[in-house]
């Protein structure tokens, strides 16, 4: 079957750095999204990878490794709004959206 | 520009009654989707529209319904509504289907059914 696997919760201090992992298994694939979602509010997009490597955008990057089914998504010097949920999303082979269930990430002073 | 925009906000909804969640997109858009989202769980794809007149069942499509007789539009129907239908649905597009577009995301739609 497909799945795809993030932490529930992680909680990181304002201005620090954290690490978000997936991990997913999908029939193909077709590129790894991540997404960021306010309580109460729809998903908005961050990135995309289709290859291995890290994408950096700004504080954020996220990283891609095929051979080990895995990413991650690094935020960098945390602000409090970036308290949100993050979702991990593969796109299968035929393209369409295999989602996690979201990284609540708490962000404390 | 507004996007994606959806209706109502939110509803509450006697079980058995019908409902449709309506969805509008002003991007031209070629794909639309229907999410639910629950608690715990990840978005789950209803239906989903690769473009005008056409449309697909996704993970989750028993008890819902969807047309797509516009590229504009895609309204998604409850016949008679279910307590397990009770969530948040959002409604998505990107530029093509068979790509690797962004899905962009309306508001979504709160619904409790009794």
């Amino acid at each position: 079957g497909q799945n795809i696997d993030q932490p529930t919760e992680m909680t990181a201090t304002e201005g620090a750095i954290v690490q978000i992992n997936c991990t997913y298994q999908t029939s193909g694939f077709n590129g790894l999204f991540w997404y960021q979602q306010h309580a109460g509010e729809a998903p908005t997009f961050l990135s995309y990878n289709v290859l291995d490597g890290l994408e950096e955008k700004g504080r954020f990057s996220s990283f891609l490794s095929r051979s080990k089914g895995y990413s991650y998504l690094l935020l960098k010097e945390l602000q409090m709004k970036d308290s949100a949920s993050y979702l991990c999303a593969a796109l299968d082979s035929n393209y369409q959206l295999i989602w996690g269930a979201g990284t609540k990430l708490i962000i404390k002073p | 520009i507004a996007g994606i925009t959806q209706a109502p906000t939110s509803q509450i909804l006697a079980a058995g009654r019908r409902m449709t969640l309506r969805c509008t997109q002003d991007m031209r858009h070629n794909a639309m989707y229907w999410y639910r989202q629950d608690l715990g769980l990840g978005l789950r794809l209803i239906h989903y529209s690769n473009t005008a007149g056409t449309t697909g069942k996704g993970e989750v499509p028993d008890g819902y319904s969807v047309s797509r007789a516009n590229t504009d539009d895609f309204p998604l129907t409850l016949a008679s509504a279910v307590p397990s239908q009770t969530s948040v649905y959002f409604c998505a597009s990107s530029a093509g289907s068979t790509s690797t577009d962004t899905q962009y995301f309306g508001p979504g739609t709160r619904l409790t059914v009794l």
